[in-house]
């Protein structure tokens, strides 16, 4: 079964930058409809962002609005979340998931990386 | 915005079945997707578009959506079952975003 993997996570301090990546086997990422969803130590799933197969279409959650940009690079089978003016609340494990089909945006997470962690401290 | 609610705990003896709740303003209206996570792991897709089941996704698991509701139901309920189980939607009310609901820790007794 294919893989997800994310990196880049790391300890920040508030205002800072990140930029997370997921990758993986095959041609998952560059097939597949993307997402990218958190989980603040001991609290619930969080969508955060969606980009479409061709990088033309992008959701993001209110929370990250004008902070987070979601992109892809299909040729590099991978998907990049780019987190700036990180706060203490952006705190937690962040996973990246492909959508089941690209037939339409209403889908589950079919697959989901083991997911990297960021922690935003000063 | 769109909101799910889900109990927080549901306690079942093994052999038992367990129903997890998901409710939502006509839910019966979107597909529902339901998560099982463990300790420590990523999450992991068990049924999708209310009632369908991944590969290797055990027939103890099956979903149901109807009027402001969507259950999930684990029959003969084993102690490898024991997890956190989230329902998640899309929500296309204003901007298409993704509503998980809080989370039901299944405890097997």
């Amino acid at each position: 079964q294919a893989q997800l993997v994310e990196s880049g996570g790391g300890l920040v301090e508030p205002g800072g930058s990140l930029r997370l990546s997921c990758t993986a086997s095959g041609s998952i990422v560059s097939d597949s409809n993307m997402a990218w969803i958190r989980q603040a130590p001991g609290k619930g799933l969080e969508w955060m962002s969606y980009i479409n197969k061709k990088g033309t279409t992008t959701y993001y959650a209110d929370s990250v609005k004008g902070r987070f940009t979601i992109s892809r690079d299909n040729a590099d089978n991978s998907v990049s979340l780019q987190m700036n003016s990180l706060k203490a609340e952006d705190t937690a494990v962040y996973y990246c998931a492909n959508l089941m089909t690209t037939l339409t945006i209403e889908d589950a997470f079919e697959t989901w990386g083991p997911g990297t962690r960021v922690t935003v401290s000063s | 915005s769109y909101v799910l609610s889900q109990p927080r705990s549901v306690s079942v003896a093994p052999g038992q079945t367990a129903t997890i709740s998901c409710g939502g303003t006509d839910i019966k209206s979107k597909s529902v997707h339901w998560y099982q996570q463990k300790p420590g792991q990523a999450p992991v897709l068990f049924v999708y578009d209310d009632t369908d089941r991944p590969s290797g996704i055990p027939e103890r698991f099956s979903g149901s959506n109807s009027g402001n509701t969507a259950t999930l139901t684990i029959s003969s309920v084993e102690a490898g079952d024991e997890a956190d189980y989230y329902c998640h939607v899309w929500d296309n009310s204003r901007d298409q975003t993704v509503v998980f609901g809080g989370g039901t820790k299944l405890t097997v007794l």
